[in-house]
C-alpha cells in the first residue's frame, strides 16, 4: 500500500527552466493537494483539487500550475523556475471529511 | 486568512521529560489535527480531534479541542529520543465541505530532546 507518492524526490533548476512535479495517491481520495514547506513558514496550501478535472486556488498559487487528469495523480507545473520557489513541496489527499495524508515530499532548488 | 499561532517555536527537552505545545486561532474551527514530521518526510496524522471539548489519547500523546473552538494543545508524556521532529497543528472545517480548502497549518513546533 503506497499512499501518496511524490516524484522526483529531488530536484535542482536553473532560473526560467520548467518542470513538473507528480503526485500519485492509490487511496482512491477525492481531494488532492499541493504545500509548499518553508524555514518558519509551515505548510502553505498552493492549489487543491476536490476531484477529477477541477482544480482551485491556495494561499500561495502565483508562478504554478496544476493538473487533475485523472483522480490518482495531481500534478504541479513550475512554467518558469525563479529562486523564491526553491523550497519542499507537498502533496496531500483526503476525502472530504478525512484528514490529509502526506507524500514525503520534493525538495527543489532554483538557481 | 485565519492564522494558527504554534507555540512554542521550540523546545530542548531532557528524556523523560513532558512536553506541551499549543495552537491558538482567531477563527473558530470544527476540527483540529495534530501532525509530526520526522527529517526528510512528510507529516504524520498524530491525532485528530472533532468535536470542542474533547480530549483523545494517542499512547503518550494526548490532545483536546478547546472548548471555544480556537485552541488546541498537545501533550507528550515521559519524553523518549523517537518523539524527536517537528510537530504541526491544523485547524479546519471538515464537515462544512470544507476540506478542500479549510486545513490552515500553524509554524511548527520542533522539538529537541537530550539524552
Amino acid at each position: 500500500n503506497a499512499g501518496v507518492t511524490q516524484t522526483p524526490k529531488f530536484r535542482v533548476l536553473k532560473t526560467g527552466q520548467s518542470m513538473t512535479l507528480l503526485c500519485a495517491q492509490d487511496m482512491n481520495h477525492e481531494y488532492m493537494y499541493w504545500y509548499r514547506q518553508d524555514p518558519g513558514m509551515g505548510l502553505r496550501l498552493i492549489h487543491y483539487s476536490v476531484g477529477e478535472g477541477t482544480t482551485a486556488k491556495g494561499e500561495v498559487p502565483d508562478g504554478y500550475n496544476v493538473s487533475r487528469l485523472k483522480k490518482q495523480n495531481f500534478l504541479l507545473g513550475l512554467e518558469s523556475a525563479a529562486p523564491s520557489q526553491t523550497s519542499v513541496y507537498f502533496c496531500a489527499s483526503g476525502y472530504r471529511d478525512s484528514p490529509l495524508h502526506f507524500g514525503n515530499g520534493t525538495r527543489l532548488t532554483v538557481t | 486568512g485565519q492564522q494558527l499561532n504554534q507555540s512554542p517555536q521550540s523546545m530542548f527537552i531532557q528524556e523523560g521529560e513532558d512536553v506541551s505545545m499549543n495552537c491558538t486561532s482567531s477563527s473558530i474551527f470544527n476540527t483540529w489535527l495534530w501532525y509530526k514530521q520526522d527529517p526528510g518526510e512528510g507529516p504524520v496524522l498524530l491525532i485528530a480531534l472533532y468535536k470542542a471539548g474533547e480530549l483523545t489519547s494517542n499512547g503518550r500523546l494526548t490532545a483536546q479541542f478547546g472548548i471555544t473552538r480556537k485552541d488546541s494543545f498537545l501533550n507528550i508524556s515521559a519524553s523518549i529520543p523517537s518523539d524527536v521532529g517537528i510537530y504541526f497543528c491544523a485547524g479546519g472545517d471538515m464537515y462544512s465541505g470544507g476540506g478542500a480548502d479549510g486545513l490552515t497549518f500553524g509554524k511548527g513546533t520542533h522539538l529537541i530532546i537530550q539524552p
